[in-house]
């Protein structure tokens, strides 16, 4: 069974504060993403990785950055934190081209 | 405009009963077509790939219209546990390994 999990469940960081989010993998798979969800927007992509210390800019990359130091494991870095970085962060994994397994998600509120 | 355009609902139906959701994408160009489910504060979880010819899996159709650029989910014979959001999902052309998702069609079954 695929199990993607990540650091923490609800996060609460003040304005300006650096912030990482951690993702680890089991599955040996080679993409690993970063989504935020926000009402009304859906899922976003901000980053994404195809292997190992090799990064792509998604969708909304602005304001993050990212590391992929080891295969099962893909960080999400806020330089400096901002209310509108307030969402649910989802880190997903997979190996084909479709099938996306994600986890359980973090939710961070940024005051 | 969104890339995958799907109405919020809520679709609110008794139990046994048949729904479908439709949702359109813009991008002609995009080759693969996906149904996600994500339960209330859940991660999404694939439920379904999209074909041109139809695909079924027990209660659940999808369907691919590439002329009108729309896709559709059936649920027949409704469950309580069938009450999720549904997530249409794109994969567009040349974005190797990249999905949009739609905002999501949020479903309740009512006993």
């Amino acid at each position: 069974d695929v199990k993607v999990t990540q650091s923490s469940r609800y996060l609460v960081k003040r304005t300006g504060e650096k912030v990482f989010l951690e993702c680890v993998q089991d599955m040996d798979h080679e993409n690993m993403f970063w989504y935020r969800q926000d009402p009304g927007l859906g899922l976003r992509l901000i980053y994404f990785s195809y292997d190992v210390k090799m990064k792509e800019k998604g969708d909304i990359p602005e304001g993050y950055s990212v590391s992929r130091e080891k295969k099962e494991r893909f960080s999400l870095i806020l330089e400096s934190a901002s209310t509108n970085q307030t969402s649910m962060y989802l880190c997903a994994s997979g190996v084909d081209d479709y099938e996306q397994y994600f986890g359980p998600g973090t939710r961070l509120t940024v005051t | 405009r969104k890339e995958v355009e799907q109405d919020p609902g809520p679709f609110n139906v008794p139990e046994g009963a048949t729904v479908a959701f439709n949702c359109t994408y813009s991008n002609s160009a995009s080759q693969s077509f996906f149904w996600y489910r994500q339960d209330c504060r859940k991660e999404p979880k694939l439920l379904m790939s999209v074909y041109s010819s139809g695909n079924e899996d027990g209660r659940f159709t999808a369907q691919l219209n590439r002329a009108s650029q729309y896709i559709s989910l059936l649920i027949r014979d409704s469950k309580l546990s069938d009450s999720a959001t549904y997530l249409c999902v794109s994969e567009p052309v040349g974005s190797a390994r990249q999905l949009t998702f739609g905002s999501g069609t949020q479903l309740t079954v009512l006993p």
